[in-house]
């Protein structure tokens, strides 16, 4: 079983629609969680993170945690042809600074 | 600030041959993260440095991969012989500490991508 699991997609969604993005985690210690964004050919660049249950809000994205269910998710609002790209889940453990990366999510927005 | 810079942009090898990545990070980071990337595997941590100490190498693959940190500004992955799966691209990210001595963000460069024939 790997670490942290996302669907690979793509997932295509059309211009002003909502993207769900999802993952889920294994290690039930895991603390902090981030959600970065890599376009083709790019490094990944971070868009949000997240420590605790619930939902964290920043312009069009929001992140979603439930630790009980080791789930977490991103949804991107009014999404735009620019935020065509894949979505990195990343998961960082209690201890050390190690940070385990999901496979990614290839979302395309469809103008 | 000119972020994470990293050399070469593109490197092409031949097997057996030896590669050195290098990586200067963003200045006032305290820890340095070498990772590689392959559609196959996805993105994976291989080694980082807190303080140029490495503190965690469990993600280097083998004996054939080694990583340096001399000082706070500079960092070296080498592979030693190369091989043609280890053609990928290889990122590295600096980070530090915020004021609540927590550890968000990972800057990443702009990597390097590796081809062993």
């Amino acid at each position: 079983q790997k670490e942290v699991e996302q669907n690979s997609g793509p997932l295509s969604v059309p211009e002003g629609a909502i993207a769900s993005l999802n993952c889920t985690y294994s290690d039930r210690g895991s603390q902090s969680f981030f959600w970065y964004r890599q376009y083709s050919g790019k490094s990944p660049e971070l868009i949000m993170f997240i420590y605790s249950n619930g939902d964290k809000e920043d312009g069009r994205f929001t992140a979603q945690l439930n630790k009980a269910s080791q789930y977490v998710s991103l949804l991107i609002r009014d999404s735009q042809p620019s935020d065509s790209a894949t979505y990195l889940c990343a998961v960082k453990g209690a201890g050390g600074f190690k940070t385990i990366f999901g496979a990614g999510t290839r979302l395309f927005v469809k103008a | 600030d000119a972020g994470v810079i990293q050399s070469p942009r593109h490197e092409v090898t031949e097997m057996g041959q030896e590669v050195t990545l290098r990586c200067k990070p963003i200045s006032g980071h305290d820890y340095l993260f070498w990772y590689r990337q392959t559609m196959m595997r996805g993105l994976e941590l291989l080694i980082y440095f807190n303080n140029n100490v490495p503190i965690d190498d469990s993600g280097m693959p083998e004996d054939r991969f080694s990583a340096k940190m001399p000082n706070a500004s500079f960092s070296t992955l080498k592979i030693q012989p190369s091989e043609p799966r280890d053609s990928a691209v290889y990122f590295c990210a600096s980070s530090s500490l915020n004021v609540a001595g927590v550890n968000n963000e990972q800057f990443f460069g702009p990597g390097t991508r590796l081809t062993v024939l």
